[in-house]
Parts: C-alpha cells; sequence; structure tokens
C-alpha cells in the first residue's frame, strides 16, 4: 500500500523568506501527487498536482513542487514566503489512475513571522 | 456558485446517540468520499463512493454508515459503536476517481459530550 511521509510536524519562516516543506511517499509505480493547503476549521484546496512529464509543477499562490523519483520525494517551495500563507500543508498520493483512495500525510503546520 | 456545502459546522452529541452529518455537491461529480482529521493525524478515508447506490469501506470505517440515493448527496452517520466520534469530518467529491481534482467543503466538527 502506498504511503506517506511529511518529516516536519510544525516549520516556522520569517515573512519574505523562502520556504520548503519535504514530503516522501512509498509506491513501487509512478504516483499521482498532489499538495493542499488548509486553513484552520477549513476544507482542503488543491495547491498542485504532478501526473506525469515535466517534473517542475507549477500551482496557485506562487508555490511549485519538484517530483524526484530517485528520491520518492515531491517536496513544496515557495521562494518568498507571505503572511498569509500560514496554514496547514498537506501531501497526498494517489496509487493509479482507477483509484479512489488518497493517502494523506499528516500534515506541516506553517507559522510566518512578520 | 458550484461546491460542496457541508452542514452543520458544529454539531454536539450525547454518548450513545446516533448523529448524521449532511454533504450536498452541485459540481455534477461521480465519486464522493468522507474523511475523518483528527490534530496531528492527516486525513484518513472513512467511505467513498463512485456511483449512486454503491459505496466502499475506507480505512476506518467501523462506527459509521452512509448511504447514496441521490447523486449530489453523501450523508454519512456517525453511529454509537464508533468509539472516539469526536473530530473534524470532511467531505469530498471529484468528477470521477481521483486523478480528477478533489473539491472538499469546509468540513463539520463534531463533539461528544
Amino acid at each position: 500500500a502506498q504511503s506517506v511521509t511529511q518529516p516536519d510536524i510544525h516549520i516556522t519562516v520569517s515573512e519574505g523568506a523562502s520556504l520548503e516543506l519535504r514530503c516522501n511517499y512509498s509506491y513501487g509505480a509512478t504516483p499521482y501527487l498532489f499538495w493542499y493547503v488548509q486553513s484552520p476549521g477549513q476544507g482542503l484546496q488543491l495547491l498542485l498536482k504532478y501526473f506525469s512529464g515535466d517534473t517542475l509543477v507549477q500551482g496557485i499562490k506562487g508555490f511549485e513542487a519538484e517530483f524526484k523519483r530517485s528520491q520518492s520525494s515531491f517536496n513544496l517551495r515557495k521562494p518568498s514566503v507571505h503572511w498569509s500563507d500560514a496554514a496547514e500543508y498537506f501531501c497526498a498520493v494517489v496509487a493509479g489512475a482507477g483509484s479512489y483512495q488518497l493517502t494523506f500525510g499528516k500534515g506541516t503546520k506553517l507559522s510566518v513571522i512578520p | 456558485d458550484g461546491g460542496i456545502t457541508q452542514s452543520p459546522k458544529y454539531l454536539f452529541r450525547k454518548e450513545g446517540q446516533n448523529v448524521t452529518l449532511s454533504c450536498e455537491q452541485n459540481l455534477n461529480h461521480d465519486a464522493m468520499y468522507w474523511y475523518r482529521q483528527d490534530p496531528g493525524q492527516g486525513l484518513r478515508l472513512i467511505y467513498y463512493s463512485q456511483i449512486v447506490n454503491d459505496f466502499q469501506k475506507g480505512d476506518i470505517a467501523e462506527g459509521y454508515s452512509v448511504s447514496r440515493e441521490k447523486k449530489e448527496s453523501f450523508p454519512l452517520t456517525v453511529t454509537s459503536a464508533q468509539k472516539n466520534p469526536t473530530a473534524f469530518y470532511l467531505c469530498a467529491s471529484s468528477r470521477q476517481g481521483l486523478v480528477t481534482e478533489a473539491f472538499f467543503g469546509q468540513g463539520t466538527r463534531l463533539t461528544v459530550v
């Protein structure tokens, strides 16, 4: 079965600093990978997704992620963090095109210092 | 505006009572899902439904039940058999499988008192 690990439970960065959130997955074939963001007490919003092709994918709100098969990673990055980016971020994987099972990591909470 | 509506936003239940959480979507999506979220645990799949009148158990289905009588509705019942029901519950839908984007509702926070 597939699994997702987000090693960092909580990250604090200063506004304007760069950000990288780590995600490692475990799956035998090429996975379908997602990053979602959740504000407190709210639902999840899709930031970006990777299915195939270019390993660097662009998402909304200035986020990007890079798929590295050799490292089984799909890290999320942003060059300059804004205070409004403070939220919880979830990496997720779907095991194959016909799957209805979205497996989530435990999340990384991002705090932003003004 | 198309989207997913969960109601109520907050729900309180006495121990031993069943309670039903509502989820409605007007996106014309075939697939719908229920997730449970606990602090530090991420989201765990309770049930999902690919089409009307069909649903499948997820990873933590014990103590929960669902129905899918209409395409746009996928209510979740938390039964008295669920040992630790206090949690944040999220409903989602997607056009078909999850390689199409999943859209999430705003969630229902259930507290057992």
